[in-house]
């Protein structure tokens, strides 16, 4: 079974209003950590937001949010305000336990912000 | 502070030949990891090395190897290429704290031929 799915392969939104890219994940570990990364055209992965299992509320960071839903295991991920910059493909991804630094990737979201 | 760096950007190489591909991490960053990325396979984890040590290990041929030395740089060998081994590789580095968020670099895009 795939860790982490994303169903979605290309979303278009309006500039400056919100978008939300779709996460969902498997794993019986009770310990894991979510996360979304941004990679533009020229290849490099940018962090953009963190959750961790144990955390009660869900993260923001600025424009970012993560709309974590535990019992669903969803993890959603909320763009407001988009902007032309934010055209990229957008990666979900899992790390399990506490330790480990290999990360589970989704297949990507290819996000395009219209003008 | 300085993000992860890694050399070159670019290689072209011919089948059978072998590859060295160089990461430096983020300064103060023990865990560097890598990945291999193609249109066909997504996102695949390599390896990891934390101390100089290789903490986990992907589900890749031993064709792949890597190390660390101790200023926490990596290399990563590729030994006799294969055309699918043509890809984008990524090397993310990491602090072992709470959150153990992988930081990436931009990435060398192999060619093989």
């Amino acid at each position: 079974a795939q860790k982490i799915t994303q169903t979605q392969p290309g979303m278009f939104v309006q500039e400056k209003e919100a978008v939300t890219l779709d996460c969902t994940y498997d794993t019986s570990d009770p310990s894991y950590g979510l996360f979304w990364y941004k990679q533009p055209s020229s290849g490099e992965m940018i962090f953009l937001i963190y959750q961790g299992s144990y955390d009660q509320q869900n993260a923001t960071e600025g424009r970012y949010s993560l709309n974590f839903q535990k019992a669903r295991k969803s993890a959603n991920l909320v763009i407001s305000a988009s902007q032309l910059g934010d055209s990229a493909m957008y990666f979900c991804a899992m790390r399990e336990g506490q330790m480990a630094n290999n990360l589970f990737f989704g297949t990507g979201t290819r996000l395009t912000v219209i003008p | 502070k300085a993000g992860v760096t890694q050399t070159p950007r670019y290689l072209i190489k011919t089948r059978g030949q072998q590859v060295t591909l160089s990461c430096s991490p983020i300064s103060g960053h023990r865990s560097v990891s890598w990945y291999q990325q193609t249109p066909g396979q997504g996102l695949q984890f390599l390896f990891e090395y934390f101390s100089e040590t290789q903490r986990n290990k992907g589900n890749f041929p031993g064709r792949f190897s890597g190390r660390q030395f101790s200023n926490s740089r990596s290399e990563m060998n590729v030994s006799t290429l294969e055309l699918g081994d043509s890809a984008l590789y990524l090397c993310a580095s990491s602090y072992q704290g709470s959150k153990n968020i992988q930081y990436f670099g931009a990435g060398t895009r192999l060619s093989v031929l």
